[in-house]
């Protein structure tokens, strides 16, 4: 069965804290791993996308890694700021058509 | 705008009606496909469609019937309504089945069933 599974699930960090959101996946036939960001009530916004043949990829304050082998993947968040406070999800494909995502991580960030 | 845009935003109805959410994208994309978000937040692919042919149907009651006129709308009609049915649908595209692109999402429906 494809799971992901996310940790921690919530986390409340101080405004300028750099954090790493963790995902681990159970197929190793990955194609590709996508990050997205949800804000309550709101739909998903794809922050990253990591192709199977790649390690990691970067945007602005966001950096998310892939390791196929170990079945994970990793959302580090730099200088993090209230504005980031939002659910984070991982979704993986192994060429099955659809995505499994994980149950998301829920951060909060004060000012 | 280019974007998923699903209609309406929120939908309050009565147990047994029959209602439909209707979605649109003007990406260009293949392939649409809905998900639900329940009320623990986990979302699960309902159905998927390629070029308006369905290509995944996950176990979904058979009272939910996608429809796709073409292939930039995908609509969702849900027959004899039930409370369990309360929750966030999401339409999303990507441009090819299996693609590099990765999922655009639409804003969601919340739908509560009275």
């Amino acid at each position: 069965k494809q799971e992901v599974t996310q940790i921690p699930a919530a986390l409340s960090v101080p405004e300028g804290e750099n954090l790493v959101l963790n995902c681990s996946f159970t197929d190793s036939a990955i194609y590709n791993l996508q990050w997205f960001r949800q804000d309550p009530g709101k739909g998903l916004t794809s922050l990253l996308l990591i192709q199977s043949s790649q390690r990691e990829q970067t945007s602005g304050r966001l950096n998310a890694s892939l390791d196929k082998s170990s079945g994970r993947s990793t959302l580090y968040i730099a200088a993090s700021q209230p504005g980031d406070s939002a659910t984070y999800l991982c979704a993986f494909t192994s060429g099955t058509y659809k995505y499994i995502f994980g149950t998301g991580t829920r951060l909060k960030v004060l000012a | 705008d280019t974007a998923v845009s699903q209609t309406p935003k929120y939908l309050v109805t009565q147990m047994g009606n029959d209602k439909s959410i209707k979605c649109e994208q003007n990406l260009g994309h293949d392939t649409m496909y809905w998900y639900k978000q329940d009320s623990k937040k986990f979302l699960k692919i309902m159905f998927s469609y390629n070029n308006k042919e369905l290509i995944i149907n996950e176990t979904v009651p058979n009272r939910f019937s996608p429809k796709s006129p073409d292939k930039a709308h995908l609509n969702l009609h849900i027959n004899s309504l039930e409370l369990g049915d309360s929750a966030v649908y999401f339409c999303a595209s990507s441009p090819t089945p299996v693609d590099s692109h990765g999922y655009t999402f639409g804003s969601g429906t919340r739908l509560t069933v009275v």
